[in-house]
């Protein structure tokens, strides 16, 4: 029962660059979210995908995009990495109107 | 605007004593959740609790208790007896559109708790 994954869990990157963060899920649940975490921000939500196909933005979406082809994996896309996106990522999924459960995150650093 | 404040950034107690965190949220809605997250230094995100807006009883689970008030917005986090293991910070969060947009999350900048032996 792997639950959520995420890949790679470490991550090292040039500015201007382009990183995909993978998030898989096997519990078929419905949304997925993408977080991002930062000292004195908390977590902060970048994307969220209500099923396979319908993605909306969160909090802080600029500099990412996001895909949902089948309802398992969400990706996280980082056109064009910048400084400022250096962070932990988390990614996370939920039945309709239930609990988040959460990956075990991506550390990205852009150089 | 919907918003989770944890005034207490950081929080050092000696093996033992009682802890409690404090949350209080703001929010527009009148259907709504309240959860809490422990993030272990390893890192992981890892689920406390689910209250909904409807029931405010308070819950305890073996160490762990939770007052919740709708009155004062506050949904508070005791820990009986603290250990080392307990060490983490503690993230409150409160779900933005359940039934429109999959239940958000809007997280405090959590506490961080330090138990010492």
């Amino acid at each position: 029962d792997a639950g959520i994954t995420q890949s790679p869990r470490y991550k090292i990157t040039e500015t201007g660059r382009q990183v995909t963060l993978m998030c898989h899920q096997t519990w078929s649940h419905s949304y997925m979210f993408w977080y991002r975490q930062d000292l004195g921000h908390g977590l902060r939500l970048i994307y969220y995908s209500a099923a396979a196909d319908i993605t909306d933005k969160g909090e802080v979406p600029d500099g990412y995009v996001v895909s949902r082809s089948k309802t398992e994996n969400f990706p996280l896309t980082l056109e064009s990495a910048t400084r400022s996106q250096t962070s932990v990522y988390f990614c996370a999924s939920s039945r309709i109107i239930g609990t988040q459960y959460f990956g075990p995150g991506t550390r990205l650093l852009v150089l | 605007a919907q918003k989770v404040t944890q005034a207490q950034t950081e929080i050092s107690v000696v093996e033992k004593e009682d802890v409690t965190l404090d949350c209080v949220y703001e929010t527009r809605d009148t259907t709504y959740y309240l959860f809490w997250y422990k993030q272990p230094p390893s890192g992981e995100l890892v689920f406390l609790i689910r209250r909904n807006s409807f029931d405010e009883q308070n819950e305890i689970s073996g160490r762990y208790s939770w007052n919740f008030q709708k009155s004062t917005s506050s949904f508070n986090f005791t820990i009986t007896a603290s250990q080392v293991v307990d060490s983490a910070v503690y993230f409150c969060a409160l779900s933005e559109g359940i039934y429109n947009q999959g239940g958000k999350l809007i997280f405090g900048q959590g506490t961080e708790l330090s138990v010492k032996p």
